[in-house]
């Protein structure tokens, strides 16, 4: 496709239970971000790749969160045993370059993610 | 996390009307950017701004990023009703790589009359 494709559009999980978020990135695109936005809130960063390389995680909020982009292309962002606070809408973004101020940043319509 | 100060948080006007919301933060940014948000969908890009003091324009957007390097504002002149969404200002602290991560405000929801 011409953008940037996540799926699944929505899921819903119940506390304890592990899901797993796909992100499809633009083809070619080098970097690739992970991003959390709380409802009314704007996006918080997660992590960040430069092709498969994991070059920052300093955003993930614990050891419960994961993310991989073994080929360089494809991105899942998993969370271990879910909880409440983990509701929100996850947007992965690329962009063709390594430095999105002047590369443009596309982003996905997001996940989103409802823990009961 | 680190967020930046936005504001107005809401604002609802008439169709034609002016609007012009703004940013500040305690840090210096090397880029400001400004981002439409619809609902169901991921920000879109409007605006970017790399100089302090630069003034850009985007058809109806004009946006300026500070001297301070520590603020940026966006005015939209002539609204119409499809410019309805969230509109979030985010800043950059440094280039390339990790660095490009954005910091983003909380947004400015704008509701337009007919």
């Amino acid at each position: 496709g011409a953008g940037v494709s996540q799926s699944p559009r929505y899921k819903v999980a119940k506390r304890g239970q592990d899901v797993a978020l796909r992100c499809d990135p633009i083809s070619g695109h080098v970097s690739l971000f992970w991003y959390q936005q709380a409802l009314g809130q704007g996006p918080e960063f997660l992590t960040y790749f430069q092709n498969e390389a994991q070059l920052d995680k300093s955003g993930l909020p614990s050891d419960r969160f994961f993310a991989e982009r073994p080929e360089g292309s494809v991105s899942t962002l998993k969370i271990q045993r879910t909880q409440q606070e983990d509701s929100a809408v996850y947007l992965c973004a690329s962009s063709s370059g390594p430095d999105p101020s002047t590369e443009k940043l596309f982003f996905g319509s997001g996940t989103q993610l409802s823990v009961l | 996390g680190q967020q930046l100060n936005q504001s107005p948080q809401s604002m609802f006007i008439q169709e034609g009307e002016d609007v012009s919301m703004n940013c500040t933060s305690s840090s210096i940014f090397n880029t400001w950017l400004w981002y439409k948000q619809e609902p169901g969908e991921g920000p879109v890009l409007l605006i970017a701004l790399y100089k302090a003091g630069e003034l850009t324009s985007n058809g109806r957007l004009t946006a300026q990023f500070g001297i301070t390097r520590k603020d940026s504002f966006l005015n939209i002149s002539a609204s119409i009703p499809s410019d309805v969404g969230i509109y979030f200002c985010a800043g950059q602290l440094g280039y390339g790589g990790s660095q490009g991560n954005l910091i983003f405000g909380k947004g400015t929801k704008l509701s337009v009359k007919p």
